[in-house]
């Protein structure tokens, strides 16, 4: 079956843009859960998404948001992009039912801002 | 607030020796512990799930082991080959909410 799709792969933005970013879970997988990739900070636990309700969220500020489709897949959109926000963006799906069960990730989108 | 750390944070061995990764974690109510692979660029593979239940899973050359009482996990790997070369992520489920903490990895290299 088919894998998590992130789409775009790649993108380069201007300081003060704004981009959205899309995810595609695993077919019949209802948790959707995004990072934010870092050499220096490693994975950073961005939010989770599960059946259209945010379930989770991590320390970022608010110019990231998120929303889950009836249909599970996701989007995030950063607002007034910052230079510090060039990374690799990592979303992962699950069944998401409860403590337990395994994460499988997409291969991400890279993001540049210059 | 549950600390996953993974030693160590590089290694670089010649092909065909055999590799403990380690992970260690403060707080031992886990649901579960996965062991994921990641090549420079890419997203993360699922190598190993092992439930709070189980002391062990194996997948081909893989090995995962699991000591909760001692907040501690071990990633073997048999016979190892220059594909192997990655870098690989430990991720703990801890109770209270379903995302995994992760390890900051260990970065392999396995040369010919």
């Amino acid at each position: 079956k088919a894998g998590v799709t992130q789409t775009p792969r790649y993108l380069i933005k201007t300081r003060g843009q704004q981009v959205t970013l899309s995810c595609s879970p695993i077919s019949g997988h209802r948790s959707v859960s995004w990072y934010q990739q870092t050499p220096g900070q490693g994975l950073q636990f961005l939010f989770e998404y599960f059946s259209e309700t945010q379930r989770n969220k991590g320390n970022f500020p608010g110019r990231f948001s998120g929303r889950q489709f009836s249909n599970s897949r996701s989007e995030m959109n950063v607002s007034t992009l910052e230079l510090g926000d060039s990374a690799l963006y990592l979303c992962a799906s699950s069944l998401g039912g409860g403590g337990g069960t395994e994460a499988f990730f997409g291969q991400g989108t890279r993001l540049t801002v210059v | 607030k549950q600390e996953v750390t993974q030693i160590p944070a590089a290694l670089s061995v010649p092909e065909g020796e055999n590799l403990v990764l380690n992970c260690s974690f403060t707080d031992s109510a886990i649901y579960n512990l996965q062991w994921f692979r990641q090549d420079p660029g890419k997203g993360l593979t699922s190598l190993l799930l092992i439930q709070s239940s189980q002391r062990e899973q194996t997948s081909g050359r893989l090995n995962a082991s699991l000591d909760k009482s001692s907040g501690r996990s071990t990633l073997y790997i048999a016979a190892s080959q220059p594909g192997d070369s990655a870098t690989y992520l430990c991720a703990v489920e801890s109770g209270g909410s379903y995302i995994p903490t992760f390890g900051r990895g260990t970065s392999l290299i396995v040369h010919p």
